[in-house]
């Protein structure tokens, strides 16, 4: 069956080391997105992608990146960790504008 | 851009009670309205969907939800709520003008008591 993973499922890491959470997906799905929940915020999108190569800022892109270099694969980056980026990262992607999406199984990071 | 207001932080209800969830949003196009839910340390699982058609759409585990354009609402309900139906729930909505973002709400808890 296809799905979608993320990995790490939890990690600890120190103020200003570069972090990178993996999503992978099997859907074969052109859009991948990446957002973040907060107790009192819901989930915010981080960065999102409509196909390889492409990449754009969500409402809260500051200090992340992300890369497209295939169809399955959206890493994101944390630059430099900051504590305000601990936080539960879930990873998405969907078919097309109709159908729903589908979620990963999140990763816990704690930044201290 | 898109938008989704759910007012109540935490939703309690009896077992078999009627379950509502409320939702309301904003967007620039025609709305495309998502409910999931989220079970403690796990990911959003869809629930149901509107894109057009018929206002009222049923979805998993034996809930609906009923699209008003008018109110711009997108309540969700269950007839008879369970004590399994305890998690967060979210609403999301895409905007038709061709965005693919889903924006979500807050999302609200909810609280079967047996």
């Amino acid at each position: 069956d296809a799905e979608i993973t993320q990995s790490p499922r939890h990690k600890i890491t120190e103020t200003g080391r570069q972090v990178t959470l993996a999503c992978h997906q099997t859907w074969n799905h052109n859009n991948m997105f990446w957002y973040r929940q907060d107790l009192g915020h819901g989930l915010r999108l981080i960065h999102y992608s409509y196909g390889v190569q492409d990449t754009n800022k969500g409402e809260v892109s500051d200090g992340y990146s992300v890369s497209r270099s295939n169809t399955e694969d959206l890493p994101l980056t944390l630059e430099s960790a900051a504590s305000s980026q601990t936080s539960v990262y879930f990873c998405a992607s969907s078919e097309n504008l109709n159908t729903e999406a589908f979620f990963g199984q999140g990763t816990r990071l704690t930044v201290v | 851009a898109q938008s989704v207001a759910q007012p109540e932080d935490q939703v309690n209800v009896a077992e078999g009670n009627p379950l509502t969830v409320k939702c309301t949003y904003s967007v620039s196009g025609n709305p495309y309205l998502f409910w999931y839910v989220q079970y403690p340390n796990r990911g959003l699982q869809f629930l149901l969907k509107y894109i057009t058609g018929d206002n009222l759409v049923k979805g998993s585990y034996g809930f609906e939800a009923e699209f008003n354009k008018s109110q711009t609402s997108f309540h969700l309900k269950k007839p008879s709520a369970l004590v399994s139906d305890s998690a967060l729930y979210f609403c999301a909505v895409r905007d038709g003008n061709g965005n693919n973002r889903l924006a979500f709400g807050k999302g609200n808890q909810v609280v079967v008591i047996p």
